[in-house]
């Protein structure tokens, strides 16, 4: 069965620092992988996914994700944080039969002027 | 833009009461979905509706039952309010067969059971 795990629950940084999330996920068919952001008191935004088309994803506001199959990753990055970019991130993937996502318990975004 | 519509943003309610969450969206999807949220589990799926009439359960369907009588509009039913049920509820929708794309959420529905 397909299943998501986000490796710490709360991750903070300084303003401008490198923002690293990381999840890893465990599939029996190739995998759909989505990040998806959520702001205090709002749903949930999408900020880019994996379909096999390329391992390295752009998303909004300058996020990448690497697909890597050999690590079962699919690591959150941005280069330079803002303070804006703080919120709760969750990645997801596609269930097996393709119709629900199945997430990951979310990490937490702190960031620090 | 799809937009997801969930017809209150906060709502109280009291233990036993019939509680409906309202969903509705104008991309004319086939799939919509309803999760609970809560703190440090993430977004569980309670229930999901393929098509009008349609529906599947979900990991935790318990306690809940589901209505679609127009393809736009997902209804979720707490049947007997316990505060257990006391979360955060989201819904979504999504093209049917688009496994490879994403599903759109609204804005939420945080229910209080007293």
């Amino acid at each position: 069965a397909q299943s998501v795990t986000q490796l710490g629950s709360h991750v903070s940084v300084s303003e401008g620092a490198l923002v690293l999330l990381r999840c890893n996920y465990s599939s029996s068919v190739p995998p759909y992988l989505f990040w998806y952001v959520q702001y205090p008191n709002q749903g949930l935004q999408l900020l880019l996914k994996y379909t096999s088309a390329a391992t390295l994803v752009k998303g909004i506001n300058d996020f990448e994700a690497e697909f890597k199959k050999s690590e079962t990753s699919f690591h959150l990055t941005k280069p330079s944080a803002h303070m804006s970019d703080a919120a709760e991130y969750f990645c997801a993937v596609s269930d097996q039969a393709g119709t629900a996502l199945i997430f990951g318990k979310g990490t937490t975004l702190s960031v620090s002027s | 833009d799809v937009k997801v519509t969930q017809s209150s943003r906060y709502l109280v309610k009291r233990t036993g009461e019939k509680v409906f969450l309202e969903c509705v969206q104008d991309m004319d999807h086939e799939n919509m979905f309803w999760y609970r949220q809560d703190p440090g589990l993430g977004l569980r799926l309670i229930y999901f509706s393929y098509d009008v009439k349609m529906k599947e359960k979900g990991d935790i369907p318990e306690g809940y039952s589901v209505s679609r009588e127009k393809k736009e509009r997902f209804s979720l039913i707490l049947e007997s309010a316990s505060t257990n049920q006391t979360s955060m509820y989201l819904c979504a929708s999504r093209v049917r067969d688009g496994s490879n794309q994403p599903q759109h959420f609204g804005d939420g529905t945080r229910l209080s059971i007293l």
